[in-house]
């Protein structure tokens, strides 16, 4: 299995820009999580979705982000318009949910968004 | 908000030594798990432990569980220098929840 594929893997990008991150989950997992990573508050929840449908998204820091899940096996996340606080990295991670809350999380290897 | 708080921040030792992480928690949880953080690359799930639990073991690994305490430690023994990375507890609710709060970790650096 290829694991959980995000791209890409580093994005600059200035200020008012419009920034479309994107996932592959693994086939088969029907959970899909956005995680951000930054040194100061480390890994935060954005949203995630069960079977394509958004489920908890209070996690988004605000209007300038949105995730889709048009299909089973492609997520993207939006930030439009950009702002330098938004420099992190972003993670995407999938699970199944076979083991119910017990299922670990596969996470992608991340891309890392630097906003100048 | 962060859940899980690991202890300490930063932690260095020889190859072959033993390291030992601690997680506390706030609320009540229905499972903890250890994720592992090379650097540049996505978190590795380790081990997971429910809070009917106690103790578990998986190769070099073993964590226990403080349900009455809120805290985890994560032990990992004989180290090696492959070990080298960020090592972070999560936690997740009642039954039917499928978030995973994070810790911020626990920097390991294992010297050859």
């Amino acid at each position: 299995d290829a694991g959980v594929i995000q791209s890409p893997r580093h994005e600059v990008t200035e200020m008012g820009q419009e920034v479309t991150l994107r996932c592959k989950p693994i086939s088969g997992h029907d959970y899909l999580f956005w995680y951000r990573q930054t040194m100061m508050r480390g890994l935060e929840l954005l949203i995630y979705f069960n079977n394509n449908v958004p489920i908890d998204d209070s996690g988004m820091p605000e209007d300038r982000f949105s995730a889709k899940m048009p299909n089973a096996s492609f997520s993207t996340l939006k930030i439009q318009p950009s702002e330098p606080r938004d420099s992190a990295v972003y993670f995407c991670a999938s699970s199944l949910r076979g083991s119910g809350s017990y299922s670990p999380l596969h996470f992608g290897n991340g891309t890392r968004l630097t906003v100048t | 908000s962060q859940q899980g708080e690991e202890d300490p921040q930063a932690l260095s030792i020889q190859e072959g030594e033993n390291a030992t992480m601690n997680c506390s928690y706030k609320t009540s949880i229905n499972n903890l798990q250890w994720y592992r953080q090379n650097s540049g690359r996505g978190l590795v799930h380790l081990i997971l432990i429910r809070s009917n639990e106690r103790e578990k073991h998986s190769g070099r690994l073993r964590v226990t569980l403080d349900t009455s305490k809120k805290s985890s430690s994560l032990l990992i023994t004989a180290s090696r220098a492959a070990d080298t990375a960020s090592y972070f507890c999560a936690t997740r609710g009642g039954a039917g929840s499928y978030q995973l709060t994070f810790g911020k970790g626990t920097k390991l650096s294992v010297i050859p």
